[in-house]
C-alpha cells in the first residue's frame, strides 16, 4: 500500500518567513493533493498536482511535484499567523483511487 | 451550496456501546468517503461508497460498517466500542475519480 512522509513533523516560524514542506511517496504518484487543518475540524483544500514538474499557486501558497522523485513541496512565502495549522498531503492509491494521508506537519506562525 | 455536512458534531459512548455516524456529501458529489483521524495523525481511510455499494475497503475490523442511501448520503456504524476508536470522524465526497475530495467538519467521538 501507498505510504506518504511529511516532513518536518512540526515547525515554528517567525512572522514573515519562508517555510517549505515536503511529501514524499512510497509509490509513483498519479494525483498528489494539498489540504490545511485547523484543529479538530475538516480539510481544506489547498491545491491538486497531477503531472510531473506542474506547479501551482494560491497567494502565497505554491506546491510542486516532482514525479521522478515521487515527491511534492508546499511552500509558503512570508508567512502570516493566518498560515498556522495542519498542512497534509494526499495521494490517489489507483484503482478506486482511495486517498491515502500523511501524517501532517504542524505550523506554528509567531507574531 | 452546502459542502460536506456531518452529524453530529460531538458524541460520548460507553465500551461496547454502538454508533452511528451521518453525512451528506456536497451538492453533486457521488462518492462519499469515510476517514478515521487519531490525535496527532493523518485521516485513515475506512471505506468508499458509490453507487450505493462499498466500492474499497481500509484497514478496518467488520465492527466498521457503513451504508450509501440513494440520495448519496451515507452513514458509518461501529459497534462493540473500544476505547482505541476515540478519534475524529471524518467524511468527504467528490464528483468523480481524480477530482479533489471536499470534507466536513467531522465528528468528535469519545469512548469511555
Amino acid at each position: 500500500s501507498q505510504e506518504l512522509e511529511q516532513s518536518p513533523q512540526s515547525l515554528i516560524v517567525q512572522e514573515g518567513k519562508n517555510l517549505t514542506i515536503n511529501c514524499t511517496s512510497s509509490k509513483t504518484l498519479y494525483g498528489l493533493y494539498w489540504y490545511k487543518q485547523k484543529y479538530g475540524e475538516g480539510l481544506i483544500f489547498l491545491m491538486m498536482l497531477q503531472k510531473g514538474g506542474e506547479e501551482k499557486s494560491h497567494e502565497k501558497i505554491t506546491a510542486k511535484l516532482d514525479e521522478k522523485k515521487q515527491q511534492s513541496s508546499l511552500h509558503i512565502t512570508a508567512s502570516q499567523p493566518s498560515h498556522a495549522g495542519i498542512y497534509l498531503c494526499g495521494a490517489d492509491s489507483g484503482g478506486y483511487q482511495k486517498v491515502t494521508f500523511g501524517t501532517g506537519t504542524k505550523l506554528q506562525v509567531i507574531p | 451550496d452546502a459542502g460536506v455536512t456531518q452529524s453530529p458534531t460531538h458524541l460520548i459512548k460507553t465500551r461496547g456501546q454502538q454508533v452511528t455516524l451521518r453525512c451528506s456529501p456536497k451538492s453533486g458529489h457521488d462518492t462519499v468517503s469515510w476517514y478515521q483521524q487519531a490525535l496527532g495523525q493523518g485521516p485513515q481511510f475506512i471505506f468508499q461508497y458509490y453507487e450505493e455499494e462499498e466500492r474499497q475497503r481500509g484497514n478496518f475490523p467488520d465492527r466498521f460498517s457503513g451504508h450509501q442511501f440513494p440520495n448519496y448520503s451515507s452513514e458509518l456504524n461501529v459497534n462493540a466500542l473500544l476505547l482505541g476508536d476515540s478519534a475524529l470522524y471524518l467524511c468527504a465526497s467528490r464528483d468523480g475519480p481524480g477530482a479533489p475530495l471536499h470534507f466536513g467538519n467531522g465528528t468528535r467521538l469519545t469512548v469511555t
